[in-house]
């Protein structure tokens, strides 16, 4: 059964770098017919689209925090990893890892983590 | 980057209801328009992908119409269970990918 999992440190300070794992189990990692995503939302809003990597290697990003964000996977281990540099306050809420599934007339995100909370706070 | 825009924000209605929800693209998106369903604390659900088929495994009174910028997520008879907010997504030559705001459906 396919299942990914997200772990990360819960509670980071102001300007230190966000690391979170998204850990994929019972399917093959390296596909071209699925690729992987980070979604986020914060307290009471809606869902934002943080970046998406391929098993490749090759990542996009939202325009609004490529300066910051880095995303790498470790088909090694099955992985794929957000890096967030510099995180304030605005950066706390509920961090998602998902699969985005190529699915003919639309690709669409099918099966997601349970979500990991991120709060920043000194 | 395509912006989506939902609505209304928020619904209330009863079981039994048919409800209707809005999104709209800022431009073309043809067909490359997907629903999710959220509760709260929860991970989204996908219920429609391609702006009208159907997830597997969802029940058949979730409906999806629409192709270029306009789209419609249509719920008949309301079950207790589909009190929820519902996001639309576009999908249309991402990345970028795009949410609507979402539409927070609730009991009357």
């Amino acid at each position: 059964q396919l299942q990914l999992k997200e772990s990360g440190p819960g509670v980071i300070k102001p300007s230190e770098t966000l690391s979170l794992t998204c850990s994929v189990s019972g399917v093959s990692f390296n596909s071209s017919t699925y690729y992987w995503a980070w979604i986020r939302q914060p307290p009471g809003k809606g869902l934002e689209w943080l970046g998406t990597v391929y098993y490749t290697g090759s990542a996009y990003y939202t325009p609004s925090l490529r300066s910051r964000l880095s995303i790498s996977v470790d088909t090694s281990k099955k992985q794929f990893s957000l890096r967030l540099t510099s995180v304030t306050a605005a950066d706390t809420g509920l961090y998602f890892c998902a699969r985005f599934l190529q699915m003919g007339l639309s690709d669409a995100l099918d099966i997601w983590g349970q979500g990991t909370t991120v709060t920043v706070s000194s | 980057d395509i912006q989506m825009t939902q609505s209304p924000s928020s619904l209330s209605a009863s079981e039994g209801d048919r409800v209707t929800i809005t999104c709209r693209a800022s431009q073309s998106i043809n067909t490359y328009l997907n629903w999710y369903q959220q509760k709260p604390g929860k991970a989204p659900k996908l219920l429609i992908y391609g702006a009208s088929t159907l997830q597997s495994g969802v029940p058949s009174r979730f409906s999806g119409s629409g192709s270029g910028t306009d789209f419609t997520l249509t719920i008949n008879s309301l079950q207790p269970d589909d009190f929820a907010t519902y996001y639309c997504q576009q999908a249309y030559n991402s990345p970028p990918v795009t949410f609507g705001g979402g539409t927070k459906l609730e009991i009357k």
